[in-house]
């Protein structure tokens, strides 16, 4: 186990609704990289967080935004969803913004109806 | 823009046989990472690559990185049912903290 949890396993919704993913980083990591994953794909890089600021984004719209907590937790946050952001969400923990080595955590699998 | 071709897509060994994935990129490379992916898991951090034509071996597994820095590949010798699952490259560009592009993935799988 990587120690990195997120919350919940699976969701349902609907096209149009909110979601927010949550994201428990290892014991000591100071940065958060979220990614989505589509069935038969590689990740794809949404936006990373370093110390409560966001540190790099991906090509993803604004809808997707995120925070990061003092205690270096993380959420992900999709607003107007579409049936196209059916996939896992994967969060991943790291030392340091080079992430060398990141610890991923088991991922949210969200599908939109 | 920036892209990680990998390939196959799909290897299908028999137990004891080899395996080999590749990854390609057009432009040069910071850096790339490997990771594993088993059924219904979730990527697993396997090792990173930084130097030109750097090779490094885990048991088994065995990876390059080019000399120009543009493409790396994984290779398993005599694979075994543990091997089973989505091989994946991911090459950082733009300097240690650019972001990481991934490639589509190998999905291995090993016949007993």
């Amino acid at each position: 186990e990587t120690g990195v949890t997120q919350s919940p396993t699976h969701l349902i919704k609907t096209r149009g609704q909110q979601v927010t993913l949550r994201c428990s980083s290892q014991s000591g990591h100071n940065t958060v990289s979220w990614y989505q994953q589509a069935l038969g794909q590689g990740p794809q890089f949404i936006f990373q967080y370093y110390r409560e600021e966001e540190n790099g984004r991906g090509n993803f719209p604004p809808r997707f935004s995120g925070l990061q907590f003092p205690n270096y937790s993380s959420e992900l946050n999709v607003n107007a969803l579409e049936l196209d952001d059916s996939a896992l969400y994967l969060c991943a923990s790291s030392l340091n913004p080079a992430r060398e080595t990141q610890y991923f955590g088991p991922g949210t699998r969200l599908l939109v109806l | 823009g920036q892209q990680v071709m990998q390939i196959p897509q799909y290897q299908h060994v028999q137990e004891g046989e080899d395996f080999t994935t590749y990854c390609n990129s057009s432009t040069t490379l910071s850096n790339i990472q490997w990771y594993k992916q088993r059924p219904g898991g979730h990527p697993v951090f396997l090792i990173q690559l930084v130097k030109s034509g750097e090779v490094k071996k885990q048991k088994r597994l065995t990876f390059q990185f080019g000399e120009a820095k543009k493409n790396s590949s994984l290779h398993i010798t005599a694979t075994q049912t543990t091997d089973v699952g989505t091989y994946f490259c991911a090459g950082r560009y733009g300097g240690s903290q650019g972001n990481l592009i991934f490639g589509k993935g190998t999905k291995l799988s090993v016949k007993p």
